[in-house]
């Protein structure tokens, strides 16, 4: 079975630009998480999507928003790009919402200069 | 903020010695995951203990949880080069709108 796969895995933005990454979760899996790394924050939950619904949220800004398709695949968005966005994302899924056991996919890192 | 703690956050052994890391929570938890991440790649699921179960063994692997005490170790045993890794707790909790929260990390650092 494939694994959870996630498109760019490198990216370069400026800032103000907005962008969009994409994660493929595992054959069945109807949920996806996504996390932020930084070196100085650690990972911090993003938001979690279960059969196209948002089911929970972290505490970032409205400038991070994301949606998740009828396939599950879920694509996540960040508008007015800071220099403090620049982080690695992992998008994650799992057969089922909330705490069970998450598959992460090999992350996008993203670059704001 | 975070509502794991590991400790320590770097740990340096020898091949063949044991590794033992600690993560400390906040809240009360349904279950308790660890978690491995190679430098700057993704995270692999390594165990999931959850809130009524004592201790977990999983090949060289040994997690225990303490609920009353609010913490958890992970114990490594016999350590290859290959586990050198960042080692991460995450609590599942029931708090409501929230999934999974990681804390920092342990970094493991084994050398031949």
């Amino acid at each position: 079975k494939a694994g959870v796969t996630q498109t760019p895995r490198y990216l370069i933005k400026t800032r103000g630009q907005q962008v969009t990454l994409s994660c493929s979760p595992i054959s069945g899996h109807r949920s996806v998480s996504w996390y932020q790394q930084t070196p100085g924050q650690g990972l911090q939950f993003l938001f979690e999507y279960f059969s196209e619904t948002q089911r929970n949220k972290g505490n970032f800004p409205g400038r991070f928003s994301g949606r998740q398709f009828s396939n599950s695949r879920s694509e996540m968005n960040v508008s007015t790009l800071e220099l403090g966005d620049s982080a690695l994302y992992l998008c994650a899924s799992s057969l089922v919402t909330g705490g069970s056991e998450q598959f992460f996919g090999p992350g996008t890192r993203l670059t704001v200069l | 903020s975070q509502q794991g703690e590991e400790d320590p956050q770097a740990l340096s052994i020898q091949e063949g010695e044991n590794a033992t890391m600690n993560c400390s929570y906040k809240t009360s938890i349904n279950n308790l995951q660890w978690y491995r991440q190679n430098s700057g790649r993704g995270l692999v699921h390594l165990i999931l203990i959850r809130s009524n179960e004592r201790e977990k063994h999983s090949g060289r692997l040994r997690v225990t949880l303490d609920t009353s005490k609010k913490s958890s170790s992970l114990l490594i045993t016999a350590s290859r080069a290959a586990d050198t890794a960042s080692y991460f707790c995450a609590t599942d909790t029931n708090q409501a709108g929230t999934a999974l929260i990681f804390g920092k990390g342990t970094t493991l650092s084994v050398s031949s």
